[in-house]
């Protein structure tokens, strides 16, 4: 399997849950990143991880917990969510770190829904 | 406002049409990101460019640096081509600013 995968595609979960998703990439990338995307807004980033080291947190809450094992896979673990965290969580991954002039490579995403 | 801004929203064309979708910045970059989202949500990254113009297949970018302003071409438009065209533009902490997006609907 090829580029960056994402699972699962779909997630309905409870607030009282605790799910997780995962990212991995085949691409021998050393950068990867979360993202969410909200109906009707800009892509947002979260979290970016360069050789496996937490580079930047934009303001997230707790509730969203990342987790980089290896450079090859990208978990977001999630726990007591809000209904205003449904959305469309993207990963990506880039060769290099920086975002300026790197290509980033995207996941399908998991369309996330909160009940 | 938006430091990163697109126009159209929206926008519906013909098969074989000439689309441009725009973009406006007001942060300083050294490189802009255009990137294609498709309705299953997988997004694609078209060009990243500092200077000038580049090209692949249909589709072209051009920006100008000193306006604070790029363009997104598509020669000979296709229904394939539908999708959500995003730009986007590094910040001067290095992360990309994001704009909401070009919707655009090319019907047969």
């Amino acid at each position: 399997e090829t580029g960056v995968t994402q699972t699962p595609r779909h997630l309905v979960m409870g607030m009282t849950n605790k799910k997780s998703l995962k990212c991995e990439q085949h691409l021998g990338h050393n950068a990867m990143y979360w993202y969410k995307q909200s109906a009707k807004k800009p892509l947002e980033l979260m979290f970016v991880y360069n050789f496996k080291e937490q580079t930047e947190n934009n303001s997230v809450p707790s509730r969203f917990s990342p987790e980089c094992p290896n450079s090859s896979h990208l978990f977001l673990h999630l726990h007591t969510l809000q209904p205003e965290d449904s959305a469309l969580y993207l990963c990506a991954s880039s060769l290099l770190p920086g975002l300026t002039y790197n290509e980033q490579f995207f996941g399908p995403g998991t369309r996330l829904t909160v009940l | 406002k938006n430091e990163v801004e697109q126009s159209p929203q929206n926008l519906t064309a013909q098969e074989g049409e000439f689309i441009t979708i725009n973009c406006s910045y007001s942060v300083g970059i050294s490189a802009l990101h255009w990137l294609q989202q498709h309705p299953g949500g997988g997004i694609v990254s078209l060009f990243m460019l500092s200077s000038g113009k580049k090209k692949h297949g249909r589709l072209i970018a051009t920006i100008n640096i000193q306006e604070k302003h790029s363009s997104l071409h598509i020669t000979a438009s296709h229904p394939r081509d539908s999708a959500v065209y995003i730009c986007a533009a590094p910040s001067n902490t290095d992360k990309l600013i994001f704009g909401t997006g070009t919707r655009l609907q090319v019907f047969p």
